[in-house]
């Protein structure tokens, strides 16, 4: 199986700061990496897929990018709206797996 | 709009089964793949299977082959997960998930339920 890790683990940060959350994969998986938003409660959210494509409605503060073993999830000024955990994910084997999650908290 | 509901949660004791529900509207239903992903608070999320539009694929994470069947209802709109020989490791929200290729899986999940909460114990 494909071991996703995300980094960092917890970060505190605040509005209007820019925030990346890296994830790497433990083999090169090309650009079959996705992004989720969660909040607590609810169900995940897409965010951003194939590495870099933004979903439909969501705010092109947010973007993404990288290939192969590294990705980053960029958020160019946090809002009140963005803290919540993130999670990436590789599409590129099955069996489909999640990072263990980056919780984005108010500083 | 896209939803899928989810139902059939609820305790149950390990060595028994439970039947997962996923009730789905707002797009043509037999043409898209589907997910189960579960969360628990140990082990976050969790991809346990997906089924094929068609039914003629499907795929488990290793640790329910064996135990849990993909199965779905294109006539009914609803996606199932039979979950047998449950185990304590089982207990986790579990929600169902859109795939969002026509006929094709393209391996991200655009929409989600709001998850159902099994939890298995004694």
């Amino acid at each position: 199986d494909i071991q996703m890790t995300q980094s960092p683990s917890s970060l505190s940060a605040s509005v209007g700061d820019r925030v990346t959350i890296t994830c790497r994969a433990s083999q090169s998986i090309g650009t079959y990496l996705n992004w989720y938003q969660q909040k607590p409660g609810k169900a995940p959210k897409l965010l951003i897929y194939a590495a870099s494509s933004l979903q439909s409605g969501v705010p092109s503060r947010l973007s993404g990018s990288g290939s192969g073993t590294d990705f980053t999830l960029t958020i160019s000024s946090l809002r009140p709206e963005d803290f919540a955990t993130y999670y990436c994910q590789q599409s590129y084997s099955i069996p489909w797996t999640f990072g263990q999650g980056t919780k984005v908290e108010i500083k | 709009q896209v939803q899928l509901v989810e139902s059939g949660g609820g305790v149950v004791q390990p060595g028994r089964s439970l039947r997962l529900s996923c009730a789905a509207s707002g797009f043509t239903f037999s043409n898209s793949a589907l997910h189960w992903v579960r969360q628990t608070p140990g082990k976050g999320l969790e991809w346990v299977a997906i089924i094929s539009h068609d039914e003629s694929h499907k795929y488990y994470i290793d640790s329910v082959k064996g135990r849990f069947t993909i199965s779905r209802d294109n006539s009914k709109n609803t996606l199932y997960l039979q979950m047998n020989s449950l185990r304590a490791e089982d207990t986790a929200v579990y929600f169902c998930a859109r795939d969002p290729g026509i006929t094709l899986v393209r391996g991200h999940l655009d929409y989600w339920g709001q998850g159902t909460l099994v939890t298995v114990s004694s």
